[in-house]
């Protein structure tokens, strides 16, 4: 099995709402991302999940939160977003952090959101 | 700095053969990856490159050149389906950098 599942596929939230979008795999992998991404844009690394510890953070606004309860989930809090959030939020996995593996990153389908 | 170039756009027609270029720049290099991303979906793994030269799966070949900093993605018997963006990448302090992608359009 090489599914990465996300849920929702699409959410509408204001601007002072709270949500969550989650994030799960059953192949065992120990490094998991969150990426966002702009129409007609390559995907920007968001955070990076390593052995359930948070491995790198890219500078993002505190209005995004990350979480991972175990290693086959991940999870991202939205809270007070701006409409430029708005974009494709992906979810994707691979093996570790060693550079061979980290080449090789299963995506998941992801959750495309609109701030408004 | 570090930075991928690849063309913006590329036309083919069906049963063709195109070639995807990619050069790079950045320090301590590990090698290049490939993923394809068709519209409105997911990006999906095509191949990777850690040494020179060419790595064969099905109708999808890639090739790399460390000292030319240079890389391409070849595809063959092309078919509509491939219509995809197609994104180079390599991995800098334990970050997947993307190029900007490549949009291919296969014609009939």
């Amino acid at each position: 099995d090489t599914e990465v599942t996300q849920t929702p596929k699409h959410l509408v939230m204001g601007m002072t709402n709270k949500k969550s979008l989650k994030c799960e795999q059953h192949m065992g992998h120990r490094a998991m991302y969150w990426y966002k991404q702009k129409a007609k844009k390559p995907p920007e690394l968001m955070f990076v999940y390593s052995y359930e510890k948070l491995s790198i953070n890219e500078s993002v606004p505190s209005r995004f939160s990350p979480e991972c309860p175990n290693s086959s989930l991940l999870n991202l809090h939205l809270h007070a977003l701006q409409p430029e959030d708005s974009a494709l939020y992906l979810c994707a996995s691979s093996q570790d952090l060693a550079s061979g593996s980290a080449y090789e990153q299963y995506f998941g389908p992801g959750t495309r959101l609109t701030v408004t | 700095g570090q930075s991928l170039e690849q063309p913006s756009e590329v036309t083919a027609v069906e049963g063709a053969i195109v070639q995807i270029n990619c050069t790079y720049q950045t320090s301590g290099f590990y090698g290049l990856s490939w993923y394809q991303q068709h519209d409105g979906g997911a990006p999906t793994f095509l191949s990777y490159n850690a040494l020179d030269g060419l790595e064969e799966t099905g109708r999808f070949s890639s090739f790399l050149s460390r000292s030319d900093s240079y890389g391409y993605l070849l595809l063959q018997e092309l078919q509509m389906k491939d219509s995809a963006s197609y994104f180079c990448a390599f991995l800098n302090t334990g970050k997947l950098i993307f190029g900007q992608g490549t949009t291919l359009q296969v014609k009939p």
